[in-house]
């Protein structure tokens, strides 16, 4: 069960757009619509942002959102502002036998 | 509004076993599946288990299969983690999460193990 590849780092300044990638296999981010990502602050539990790829639940600002092509989801945070600075994860449904598989988290910082 | 709340971690030797629970309440329990996600010191989010809404189907990754069960009391709204054979790389941050999707998580409770 591999994990997913993000990115260590990403960062941008205020107002600024910035886009994390995420990239899985065939047998899961490429083969269902079931991509989510999560932002987390230090200390805090995961907050779900993004889901089923382009999903947003309520509360959540739209200057987050999400889009999948091929193998590679992508999360994209517009409008930058300080509060964003945190670690974002994506995680994809990978089949009965890997029900769930979760990047490896990206660290945003806002510069 | 939603609330889960995570129990039964502690210290624990190599070999030996605990029991997590989470608690749920603010929604229909026995109506979403739920998860067990941990995240060691300093790392990432690692999958854990999943059961269905039901109970009748289980899910586990491969690092705990044989090793941990999950189950759920719908009757208590109650959640559960069992823990045996426990190694030192379960050494972890255990969180349970609502659905699917995880759309709420609880704060997470502690599992050292060590000798």
């Amino acid at each position: 069960q591999s994990a997913l590849t993000q990115p260590p780092s990403a960062s941008g300044s205020p107002g600024q757009s910035v886009t994390i990638s995420c990239t899985g296999t065939s047998s899961d981010v490429g083969g269902y619509n079931y991509v989510s990502w999560y932002q987390q602050h230090p200390g805090k539990a995961p907050k779900l942002i993004i889901y089923e790829v382009t999903k947003r639940p309520s509360g959540v600002p739209d200057r987050f959102s999400g889009s999948k092509s091929g193998n590679t989801a992508s999360l994209t945070v517009s409008g930058l502002q300080a509060e964003d600075e945190a670690d974002y994860y994506c995680c994809s449904y990978g089949g009965s036998n890997n029900w769930k598989v979760f990047g490896g988290g990206t660290k945003l910082t806002v510069l | 509004e939603v609330q889960l709340l995570e129990s039964g971690g502690g210290l624990v030797q190599p070999g030996g076993s605990l029991r997590l629970s989470c608690a749920a309440s603010g929604f229909t329990f026995d109506s979403y599946a739920m998860i067990w996600v941990r995240q060691a010191l300093g790392k990432g989010l690692q999958w854990v288990s999943g059961i269905s809404a039901s109970g009748g189907s289980t899910y586990y990754a491969d690092s705990v299969k044989g090793r941990f069960t999950i189950s759920r009391d719908n009757s208590k709204n109650t959640l559960f983690l069992q823990m045996d054979s426990l190694r030192a790389e379960d050494t972890a941050l255990y969180y349970c999460a609502r659905d699917t999707t995880m759309d709420f998580w609880g704060q997470g409770t502690l599992v050292t193990v060590s000798s």
